[in-house]
């Protein structure tokens, strides 16, 4: 099946920094990449879609200007947290979408393995 | 509106049946999908139905009946490593998932 790669796996700051998460596919080209974010114990909740060559669209009540997202490529996509703060701290999990199935009309999304942040 | 409803928790025992339903309302249907999440993982894709009917694979199987709006995983004999969260997504006529809260399955010995 599919691969979705993220990088990295974990990661810790300081408060003010700021934190780039890659999300590629591994073995398919992805045009459109979403980005989650997961609290304890709730269910995912989308952050934006990012589709190749052109700017993200943002859930409501998700600051743009604080979670940047660039698409730059089929296969890679990026997330920068901007000026982290602690209740930035969660699970960041990223999808790409394929196409497949026998006559190429599945939607499939496939989900990366997820990066957790913790801002001190 | 959209919604993804699904059973808050279930528990089962090792060896045996359990079945998760979950109902749904979306904008346009563009299929059902299950995913297996363990707990401090991302999700990990099981099953996706866009016709009626039952989707064997393996111990795992996902059943859809559009007109009324009804999924179900059934899992067959049970194992501990099965115990995780279950999340169901509807796809809308936008491709985009609307996500379930998840049902706990605990499994006992």
């Amino acid at each position: 099946g599919a691969v979705v790669s993220q990088h990295p796996s974990r990661v810790i700051c300081k408060s003010g920094t700021s934190v780039k998460i890659e999300c590629r596919s591994l073995d398919f080209q992805a045009t459109t990449m979403f980005w989650y974010r997961q609290f304890p114990k709730k269910s995912l909740m989308l952050m934006a879609t990012s589709n190749e060559g052109s700017k993200a669209t943002y859930e409501q009540g998700v600051e743009k200007d604080k979670f940047l997202i660039n698409h730059a490529s089929l296969t890679l996509s990026t997330l920068t947290v901007t000026s982290a703060h602690p209740e930035d701290s969660s699970f960041y999990i990223c999808s790409a979408s394929a196409t497949s199935g026998p006559i190429g009309g599945q939607e499939t999304q496939y989900f990366g393995p997820g990066t957790r942040l913790l801002v001190l | 509106g959209q919604n993804i409803d699904q059973p808050t928790e279930m528990t089962a025992t090792e060896g045996a049946i359990v079945q998760i339903n979950c109902t749904y309302q979306t904008s346009g249907f563009n299929g059902l999908f299950w995913y297996q999440q363990h707990a401090g993982e991302a999700p990990t894709f099981l099953s996706y139905n866009v016709l009626d009917g039952l989707e064997e694979k393996g111990r795992f199987s996902s059943f859809l009946s559009r007109s009324k709006g009804y999924s179900y995983l059934l899992l067959k004999e049970l194992q501990m490593k099965d115990s995780a969260s279950y999340l169901c997504a509807g796809m809308d006529s936008n491709y985009q998932l609307i996500w379930g809260a998840g049902t706990k399955l605990i499994i006992k010995p």
